[in-house]
C-alpha cells in the first residue's frame, strides 16, 4: 500500500502569505497520480488538482501542484481568507489513498 | 451540472447491513468515462476509500473493506448503491459518494464532485 504523509499536521499562517503544505510517499507515485483536495467545516471535499499539477475546473491560479516520484507539494501563492481549510493529498497509482490532511489555520 | 445526493438510515445495530443510495443528476451513470464509488470520513479524521463501479457493473474495492462491501448500479434510476455488512462501531462515518475519474489503467483516479455526504452511526 501507498503511504501518503502530510506535513506539517498544521500551518498557521496569515491573509496574503505563501503557503506551501508537503505530501510525502513511502514509494513512487507513478505517472504522477496525485490530487489534492480542500475541505472546509461541514463541507464535502473540494478537487482543486489531479495529475500532481493540472488543476480542476474552477480552481483559482493561486493554487498550484509540483513534485514527483515520491515528493509532492501544493502551494497556495497568496493566502485569501476562504482559504483556510484542511488539505488532503490522494494518490491513485495503485489503488487510492489519502494523506492524514495538513489544517490551514489563521495566525 | 453533475450533483449527487446520498441518502439512508442516519442509524445501524452492529452486526446489521448499512445500506445507502447515491442519486446522480446532470450526468448519465452509464458514461464510459467515469466510476461511480464512496469515500468515508470517521468524525474528525482522514478520508478512506471504498470502492467503485463502473457502468458495466465492474467494481473494485478498498482490499480492507473487500470482505464486506458491495457496490451496485440501477442504470434505470441513475443511481448507484453501497452495502456493508457486519458493521461495527468503526465503520461510524460520514460516507460520501463520488464521481471517480479512472487511470489510465482503469483503476480509481480523481475524485470529483463530491456528494455533501451522509453522517451513518452505528449503535445498538
Amino acid at each position: 500500500e501507498i503511504v501518503l504523509t502530510q506535513s506539517p499536521e498544521t500551518l498557521s499562517l496569515s491573509p496574503g502569505e505563501r503557503a506551501t503544505l508537503s505530501c510525502g510517499a513511502n514509494q513512487s507515485v507513478s505517472y504522477n497520480y496525485l490530487a489534492w483536495y480542500q475541505q472546509k467545516p461541514g463541507l464535502a471535499p473540494r478537487l482543486l488538482i489531479y495529475d500532481a499539477s493540472t488543476r480542476a475546473t474552477g480552481i483559482p491560479d493561486r493554487f498550484s501542484g509540483s513534485g514527483s516520484g515520491t515528493e509532492f507539494a501544493l502551494t497556495i501563492s497568496r493566502l485569501e481568507p476562504e482559504d483556510f481549510a484542511v488539505y488532503f493529498c490522494q494518490q491513485y497509482a495503485r489503488s487510492a489513498t489519502f494523506g492524514q490532511g495538513t489544517r490551514l489555520d489563521i495566525k | 451540472q453533475v450533483q449527487l445526493q446520498e441518502s439512508g438510515p442516519g442509524l445501524v445495530k452492529p452486526s446489521e447491513t448499512l445500506s445507502l443510495t447515491c442519486t446522480v443528476s446532470g450526468d448519465s451513470i452509464s458514461s464510459p468515462s467515469y466510476y461511480w464509488g464512496w469515500i468515508r470520513q470517521p468524525p474528525g479524521k482522514g478520508l478512506e476509500w471504498i470502492g467503485g463501479i463502473y457502468y458495466d457493473g465492474n467494481t473494485y474495492y478498498n482490499p480492507s473493506l473487500m470482505r464486506r462491501v458491495s457496490i451496485s448500479v440501477d442504470r434505470s434510476k441513475n443511481q448507484f448503491a453501497l452495502r456493508l455488512t457486519s458493521v461495527t462501531a468503526a465503520d461510524t462515518a460520514v460516507y460520501y459518494c463520488v464521481r471517480d475519474r479512472p487511470n489510465r489503467f482503469l483503476e480509481p483516479g480523481w475524485f470529483d464532485p463530491w456528494g455533501q455526504g451522509t453522517l451513518v452511526t452505528v449503535s445498538s
